[in-house]
């Protein structure tokens, strides 16, 4: 069993949905939590970073964590063709932006059609 | 990300031959990841230093691999010799320090096809 599960997609939706991304994991070590979204042919860039359990909103983006459950989330509000991309988990045991592993879900591929 | 260069973007070579993979960080990190990504097995962690020093190296897959961070600026991840299996996206980040509040940053990685 992988340490982090992503259900790959591909995920369509119509412009202007609710999306729904998730992640699962199996490591109750993990304490860090980040989303990076990746067009294509591109690197992956940070999107959203939470600490622990609980929710952070930043615009559109709403990343939850729930601990317990050892599922994590990311919504996106209103959805645009601009926010079509794979969407990556990834999380770390410590803090993840230096000398921690970051280890990755595979990722989600979302289309978002006009 | 304009903080971390990488070089070539593209590289297609045969099998047997010895490829060569450039990070250059242009902005101020402290800590450097070379990462391999493929469809099957998604983004998985090959190496990374912390101060040119390297700390874990324990996702290179086999001996044909190896890095080197000869300055605080620069590295390199060499592949000899190659094989058509090491065919991925080849990506470099870069970190903070220790317990910095610095998250990583990606090039646009290395493709590489192997024959």
């Amino acid at each position: 069993q992988k340490e982090v599960e992503q259900d790959p997609g591909p995920l369509s939706v119509p412009e202007g949905a609710i999306v729904s991304l998730n992640c699962t994991y199996s490591n109750s070590a993990f304490q860090y939590f980040m989303w990076y979204r990746q067009y294509s042919r591109k690197g992956p860039e940070l999107l959203m970073y939470t600490y622990s359990s609980g929710n952070k909103e930043d615009g559109r983006f709403t990343a939850q964590v729930d601990k317990s459950s050892k599922y994590i989330s990311l919504f996106i509000r209103d959805s645009q063709p601009s926010d079509s991309a794979t969407y990556l988990c990834a999380m770390s045991a410590a803090y993840g932006g230096a000398t921690n592993k970051l280890i990755f879900g595979t990722g989600t591929l979302l289309a978002v059609q006009p | 990300d304009a903080g971390v260069i990488q070089s070539p973007r593209h590289e297609v070579t045969e099998m047997g031959q010895e490829v060569t993979l450039r990070c250059k960080l242009i902005s101020g990190h402290n800590s450097l990841f070379w990462y391999r990504q493929t469809m099957m097995r998604g983004l998985e962690l090959l190496i990374y230093f912390n101060n040119n020093v390297p700390i874990d190296d324990s996702g290179m897959p086999e001996d044909r691999f190896s890095a080197k961070m000869p300055n605080a600026s620069f590295s390199t991840l060499k592949i000899q010799p190659s094989e058509p299996r090491d065919s991925a996206v080849y990506f470099c980040a870069g970190g903070g320090t220790i317990n910095s509040n610095q998250p990583q940053h990606f090039g646009d990685g290395t493709r590489l096809s192997i024959l």
